[in-house]
């Protein structure tokens, strides 16, 4: 298994930009989870998902955020319009059964300019 | 409510000697309990869990922790530390009786600082 797919790997855009980021998670895994990691703030759950529906989205910090999962394979955390502010690390993991851990992308470093 | 607590930001330690990374709980039912490790500008990576059993768990990269529920606590050990463990290190705990859908709930991290 190749594990838990981020893509971009790094991002640099522009204050006002659009910005996606994009997670295919483990075969068979039936949760998904957005994070966002900042030296500030440390380790943040911006939303997650159960077998591809939202189940909390308490985390994610303003409207301007916003998370998809169109199928058991695919998830998007895109942000419109995009501030310096929103300079972090964002991690997507996926879990399996219960007893099981999370596995870890390798994130997807952003920077707003 | 559930929560983790690792009470040191950084932990020094000197090759060789043995480290500890201290990590507190609390749930209300049993405990599930992870460590992971972050090495720079890399994701996190399962280190080990305690489910049930010996309290004693060992796993990745010759790490250990032991699982003590009078104090309930899940430290991080290692006898002989190396200059390669220098990372963040992570707790996490989830309730076995399924609380917060059975998510885990991770702490603030420990920064392990080996020194040749």
């Amino acid at each position: 298994d190749a594990g838990v797919i981020q893509s971009p790997r790094h991002e640099v855009t522009e204050m006002g930009q659009e910005v996606t980021l994009r997670c295919k998670p483990i075969s068979g895994h039936d949760y998904l989870f957005w994070y966002r990691q900042t030296m500030m703030r440390g380790l943040e759950l911006l939303i997650y998902f159960n077998n591809n529906v939202p189940i909390d989205d308490s985390g994610m910090p303003e409207d301007r955020f916003s998370a998809k999962m169109p199928n058991a394979s695919f998830s998007t955390l895109k942000i419109q319009p995009s501030e310096p502010r929103d300079s972090a690390v964002y991690f997507c993991a996926s879990r399996g059964p219960i007893n099981y851990g999370y596995t870890f992308g390798s994130g997807t470093r952003l920077t707003v300019v | 409510a559930q929560s983790v607590a690792q009470p040191e930001d950084q932990v020094n330690v000197a090759e060789g000697n043995p480290l500890t990374v201290k990590c507190t709980y609390s749930v209300s039912g049993n405990p599930y309990l992870f460590w992971y490790v972050q090495y720079p500008n890399r994701g996190l990576q399962f280190l080990l869990k305690y489910i049930t059993g010996d309290n004693l768990v060992k796993g990745s990269y010759g790490f250990e922790a032991e699982f003590n529920k009078s104090q309930t606590s899940f430290h991080l050990k290692k006898p002989s530390a190396l200059v390669s463990d220098s990372a963040l290190y992570f707790c996490a705990v989830r309730d076995s009786d399924g609380g917060s859908q059975g998510n885990l709930i991770f702490g603030k991290g420990t920064k392990l600082s080996v020194k040749p």
